[in-house]
Order: C-alpha cells, then structure tokens, then sequence
C-alpha cells in the first residue's frame, strides 16, 4: 500500500526566499506530524494536526515557519525569508492516531539547502 | 532541554559481537518506541514499550523498559552489517526523539 510521501524529495532555494514541502500521508491516518532533522541529529518536532487543526505548534522554531492541513489529509509546510539555518531533512510521519501507543510511518524527507 | 539522552552516540564494532544502546530520561513514560532509521530514509519503528521492567525480543534484538519507566535499552546480538543504522527512542506523551546512537557494523 502507499506510504507517507513528501515532495519535493530536494529543494534548493536561496537565503531569503519563500518555500513549500508537502507531505501526502496515508490514507486514513488522523494525525499527521512534521519534523526537522539536521546531520547526525534526531529528529525534532515541529508541529502536529489531528484532523485539520494543529494540536500542537510548539515546535515551530519562530513565525517565519507555518504549518496547514485544510483538509485533513495533505499537509504543507511553508517556510517565509529562508535563512542558511533551515538548512535540514524535513520529516512528515502520520498515525492513525495520536496516542503513544500508535506507530509514526515515515516519509523519505524533504532535503531542504539555502543557499 | 533534552528529555531522551541516547548513549552511545557513536558505536562501530564487528559483525558477531554484541552490543547494548541506552535512552535515559529524567521523566517518567507511559510508553516508549525505538525506531531505525537508514540513511536517505525516515525511521522505522522496531517496538513499542508500555510495562516497566517489559522486555521484549524482535530475532536478535532485545529491548528493556526500566521498572521506573525513565529508561530503556537495547541489545543486539550477534551483530550484522544489516544492523547499521541510527537507532532513535522516542517518549509517548512528549513528542521528542533521543539524539541517537549511530551504529555501524563492520563486516
């Protein structure tokens, strides 16, 4: 069956511009996560939906990161005046839901350069 | 503040030995997962842990859930180069990774 994809699987922008990553999760799957993970780190968390609204945006490094999930199912997450420090893997997982007993299926990644 | 310390961060040894990795925390969890992740990839998740002093076996994987439920660890047996990768522990309630042990198995 599909997994979590996220597209594009690379992205190279320059210091200062907008960007978008998109994640498409599985089918199903209420609760959808965004991670952020540098070279040789864990993976830290940013922001997660269930359903449409975010539950939890504590993650979110400052305003210049922005999250939506207007349909419950896609997710972006946008990114405003990129600058060298986004530079990162950018994770996507879902979960049928939100408790810790529930698996998190991961995408590839966005591989995110400012240059 | 970092809720999941993961030790080693680094480990290599050779195909055939065995190895431990710990995930320490000072709070307590409800539940607690271990994931891989290979490179290029996004974690997989290997086992969830609930009941203190759990342990659970997946082949020649061995994971404990502390009694006090802070800790956790993981024991390979017999490594083998299809083991390399990042190990990852992940707490329930909070939505935090450990840092990682990176294991590399060298044929």
């Amino acid at each position: 069956g599909a997994g979590v994809s996220q597209t594009p699987s690379n992205k190279v922008t320059e210091k200062g511009k907008y960007v978008e990553l998109r994640c498409d999760p599985i089918s199903g799957h209420t609760a959808l996560y965004w991670y952020r993970q540098s070279l040789g780190q864990g993976p830290e968390f940013l922001i997660y939906f269930q359903g449409t609204g975010a539950a939890d945006d504590s993650g979110l490094p400052n305003d210049r990161f922005f999250a939506v999930r207007p349909e419950g199912s896609v997710s972006t997450l946008k990114i405003q005046r990129t600058e060298r420090g986004d530079s990162a893997v950018y994770l996507c997982a879902s979960s049928p839901g939100t408790s810790g007993y529930h698996e998190q299926y991961f995408g590839p990644g966005t591989r995110l350069t400012v240059t | 503040t970092q809720l999941l310390e993961q030790s080693p961060q680094f480990l290599s040894i050779q195909e055939g030995e065995n190895l431990t990795v710990y995930c320490n925390s000072s709070s307590v969890f409800s539940s607690l997962q271990w994931y891989r992740q290979e490179p290029g990839e996004g974690p997989v998740l290997l086992v969830t842990v609930v009941t203190g002093g759990e342990v659970k076996k997946l082949k020649r994987l061995t994971f404990q859930f502390g009694d006090a439920r802070k800790d956790s660890s993981l024991h390979i047996t017999a490594a083998q180069p299809g083991d390399t990768g990042l190990y990852l522990c992940r707490g329930a309630q909070k939505l935090v990774f450990g840092q990682g042990t990176r294991l590399t198995i060298n044929p």
